[in-house]
Order: structure tokens, then C-alpha cells, then sequence
């Protein structure tokens, strides 16, 4: 299972950073992603890590907005702001990607989420 | 404006039948890649339907089924119970844009 950080609320120009702490299978030998779901919106994927080697991939939409990493000693993957805006409040959902690579993979598993509220 | 085009709403009487469509292009759907589809049941995580165009993971009811076809694919749901109200996803990958997700279509169970 997947594991999230709890609910987060900042000011706008702070940094950030939500975790994601998986269980129960081989973290390094599968992709995490992390998807936004703005209120009362679709989802939106943001990017991809392969824990074993770090190999990250961003969606355009949010390459220098955010950044992704993992820490395998701990099986946990971490999404970070260096500086929140107020459209940057959100649900953050991360997953597990299975099938082989983003190209093929879907997402099996989802963490529970983690509310993002940035606001003065 | 996503990638991937679904319809905002659907609805159905309980016991009907309904269909989601997805539509795409030649850069994610048409290139061939697989389509997948996400149920998510209101205030919770999405969960996954169907993976690789038509198959169903454990523990999801045969009353789902997915199709693909060209550039697009679809999810059908038979035998509409209230239970599967809630917001339907398809996801694909794009050459451009990575892996992309449909706007989303909420389904209504009258």
C-alpha cells in the first residue's frame, strides 16, 4: 500500500514537501507517480520516478514547478515545492505505476491523497 | 484541455446500460498506446477499472468492459447499479506530453 502525508496547509512563497511511503512489495521495482487534482477538477499527471535509479520524468506542464525524488532506504517518494503559489492548492495523489514503463504502465495502486491548501 | 477528450456527464437508469467514450489522436491513442480507466467513487483515491484496453484487475465486476479502436476507446458499464456513481478516468501516454489523463465524465444513476 501507499501512504501519504497528512493534510498540509502553508503561505504562498513557502516550500514544501509530501511524502509517499510504500508497503508491502519491492519499492525499487516500480515507477511512482504523482497526479494533482485541483478542487472540483480532473486529474492531472505530474510526473515519474523508478526508485532504483531515480529516472524522473515531468510533465511539461509542471517541469520546473516541482520537483521529484526518493529516498529508497525508506521505500518513500517525495514531491517538493521550493515556493507554493495559491493555484497550487490541491490534492496530491501519488501511485504505482505497473507494466514496465510509463509508456505501457497504468496505475494500480494509489495512495489516499494529501490536501494541499496554500493561502495568506 | 486535456489531451483526451471525454464526454463531462453520462447517465442511466439503474439496470441500463452506458457507454464512456474517450477520444485521442495520433500522437497517444492512434500511436498505439493502451488506454486505462479509473473509477473514482466521491471524496476518494481513484481506482483502477481497466488496464490495457479491455482487461479487468481482480475483484472488478464483469459488468465493466473496455474497447479500443483507432484513436479512441471506450468503457461500458451494464447493469447500472447506484454503487458505480462516480467520476470515470481514461488515461493513455502521449509522444508530447507523457503520460495523459481524460478530462474526466461523472455518471450519474438516476
Amino acid at each position: 500500500q501507499l501512504v501519504q502525508s497528512g493534510v498540509e496547509v502553508q503561505k504562498p512563497g513557502e516550500s514544501l514537501k509530501i511524502s509517499c511511503t510504500a508497503s508491502g512489495y519491492r519499492f525499487s521495482s516500480y515507477w511512482i507517480g504523482w497526479v494533482r487534482q485541483m478542487p472540483g477538477k480532473g486529474l492531472e499527471w505530474m510526473g515519474i520516478i523508478h526508485p532504483s535509479d531515480s529516472d524522473t520524468r515531468y510533465s511539461p506542464s509542471f517541469q520546473g514547478q516541482v520537483t521529484i525524488s526518493v529516498d529508497k532506504s525508506i521505500s518513500t517518494a517525495y514531491l517538493q515545492w521550493s515556493s507554493l503559489k495559491a493555484s497550487d492548492t490541491a490534492t496530491y495523489y501519488c501511485a504505482r505505476m505497473i507494466g514496465g514503463s510509463p509508456e505501457s504502465g497504468y496505475f494500480d495502486y494509489w495512495g489516499q491523497g494529501t490536501l494541499v491548501t496554500a493561502s495568506s | 484541455q486535456s489531451v483526451l477528450t471525454q464526454p463531462p456527464s453520462v447517465s442511466g437508469a439503474p439496470g441500463q446500460r452506458v457507454t464512456i467514450s474517450c477520444t485521442g489522436g495520433g500522437f497517444n491513442i492512434g500511436a498505439g498506446y493502451d488506454v486505462d480507466w479509473y473509477q473514482q467513487l466521491p471524496g476518494t483515491a481513484p481506482k483502477l477499472l481497466i488496464y490495457a484496453n479491455n482487461n479487468r484487475p481482480s475483484g472488478v465486476p464483469d459488468r465493466f468492459s473496455g474497447s479500443r479502436s483507432a484513436t479512441s476507446a471506450s468503457l461500458a458499464i451494464t447493469g447500472l447499479q447506484a454503487e458505480d456513481e462516480a467520476d470515470y478516468y481514461c488515461q493513455s501516454y502521449d509522444n508530447s506530453l507523457r503520460v495523459v489523463f481524460g478530462g474526466g465524465t461523472k455518471l450519474t444513476v438516476l
